[in-house]
């Protein structure tokens, strides 16, 4: 069975200070794992999609990164904007096609 | 850009009511999904479907079916809603193993 655990649960930061989410997974056979941003209220929006070790992708202050076993969102400088709750997602070379399984998300605020 | 728009933001019904939450996609994406997030659980994924008139169970199927009649529309049924299934439902397509995009979810309660 595939998992997905994202720690930690929730993670307050100061504006500018840097940090990392993190997303541990077991799969099967990974076809990819996906990062998505959710704002209250709101469906979640994707962010990346990562499908190798080693790989890493780039969007403003936002950078994920990906290992045999886990992968990271690093936060740089965040600012109060980037404040939501972040999914961590993997998609299996096996089974159903397009069929994600999620973890549990990460709820980061942060302070101006 | 996708759009996957669910009919309802909210909904209040009554336990034992037969409920039907619709959720349109205007991408012609082949694959279709319905999901439900609650605190602490994370989403989960009820029904899936890869075409019209296909559907598959997904972890949590129980209390629950689904109708694809036409492609861009994908209805998840609730037969006999129960205070259990009070819950944030979300909606999601994608095409062929790209990204799910999602609507902006319905909130039902259930009372």
């Amino acid at each position: 069975e595939d998992q997905v655990t994202q720690s930690p649960e929730a993670l307050r930061l100061q504006e500018g200070e840097s940090s990392s989410l993190n997303c541990s997974y077991t799969v099967s056979g990974l076809r990819g794992l996906f990062w998505y941003r959710q704002d209250p209220g709101k469906g979640p929006e994707f962010l990346f999609t990562l499908y190798s070790a080693g790989e890493e992708k780039e969007k403003e202050r936002l950078k994920a990164t990906l290992t045999k076993k886990e992968s990271f969102l690093h936060i740089t400088a965040p600012k109060p904007e980037d404040s939501a709750t972040y999914l961590c997602a993997v998609q299996a070379v096996t089974g159903a096609n397009s069929k994600l399984t999620f973890g549990k998300g990460i709820t980061l605020s942060v302070r101006p | 850009d996708v759009k996957v728009t669910q009919s309802s933001r909210y909904l209040v019904k009554r336990t034992g009511e037969k409920v039907f939450l619709e959720c349109v996609q205007d991408m012609d994406h082949e694959n279709m999904f319905w999901y439900r997030q609650d605190p602490g659980l994370g989403l989960r994924l009820i029904y899936f479907s890869y075409d019209v008139k296909m559907k598959e169970k997904g972890d949590i199927p129980e209390g629950y079916s689904v109708s694809r009649e036409k492609k861009e529309r994908f209805s998840l049924i609730l037969e006999s809603a129960s205070t259990n299934q009070t819950s944030m439902y979300l909606c999601a397509s994608s095409w062929g193993v790209l990204p799910l995009h999602f609507g902006n979810g319905t909130r039902l309660t259930v009372t």
